[in-house]
């Protein structure tokens, strides 16, 4: 089945600097790549996805990245912010098996800790 | 709208109690997700549903659990015997479809004593 590795565990960067965090999976299948954002006893949220269509996509200061043949992803946050700090969590969609009976079962990496100094 | 509700939020139960978690997901969402946090990890899958149809189970870690949703809408995550390993947050997302975004509920955080 499908496999997501996730670094840094943990990172801590300056407020206004940018910050990177890589995905790599296994399943070639694999098509749907979100990217949720978690702070302490809340529930994930979604910040940004991308397809496997496309190579790129960019929210204001949120993009995330997708190259297919290495099959590794990674999520950039530029002028970080304060309230950026939290657990932010890559995963791609599971097996075919799953995508066959039209579910997009997800595989999440074990998280990167994300803390930002004022 | 309202967003996915689970309930309780908490629960602390004895080591071979049985517990019943609910999800309310998002009116109109047809996919209905449960996923098990382990403190410090990332979700893991539990189970599927489309609608009133359980698809994939395969993620239920051992016979003592049980996922229903009869309706269609609210689903029950029953865990019997509950053991000390079973401690973890209980997710529940949903989706308008299954290959749509899904949205996480705050979930439960299960204490097995």
């Amino acid at each position: 089945g499908e496999n997501v590795e996730q670094h840094p565990s943990t990172l801590s960067v300056q407020e206004g600097d940018s910050a990177v965090i890589k995905c790599t999976y296994s399943d070639s299948a694999s098509n749907y790549f979100p990217w949720y954002k978690q702070e302490l006893g809340k529930r994930p949220q979604l910040i940004i996805d991308i397809r496997s269509n496309v190579g790129e996509k960019k929210d204001q200061r949120i993009a995330v990245t997708l190259n297919k043949t290495a099959k590794h992803f990674s999520l950039h946050i530029t002028e970080t912010q304060p309230e950026d700090s939290a657990v932010y969590f890559c995963a791609a969609s599971g097996v075919a098996a799953s995508i066959i009976q039209g579910a997009q079962k997800l595989v999440f990496g074990q998280g990167t800790r994300l803390t930002i100094n004022p | 709208g309202a967003g996915v509700s689970q309930s309780p939020r908490y629960k602390v139960a004895k080591r071979g109690q049985d517990v019943a978690l609910r999800c309310d997901p998002i009116s109109g969402h047809v996919s209905l997700f449960w996923y098990q946090q382990a403190l410090g990890q990332g979700p893991e899958f539990l189970t599927y549903f489309q609608n009133e149809a359980q698809l994939d189970k395969s993620g239920l870690p051992s016979d003592r659990f049980f996922a229903e949703r009869p309706e269609g809408s609210v689903s029950t995550l029953k865990i019997q015997r509950t053991q000390q390993e079973d401690s973890a947050v209980y997710l529940c997302a949903s989706s308008a479809g299954g290959q749509e975004t899904q949205y996480f509920g705050p979930g439960t955080r299960l204490l097995v004593l």
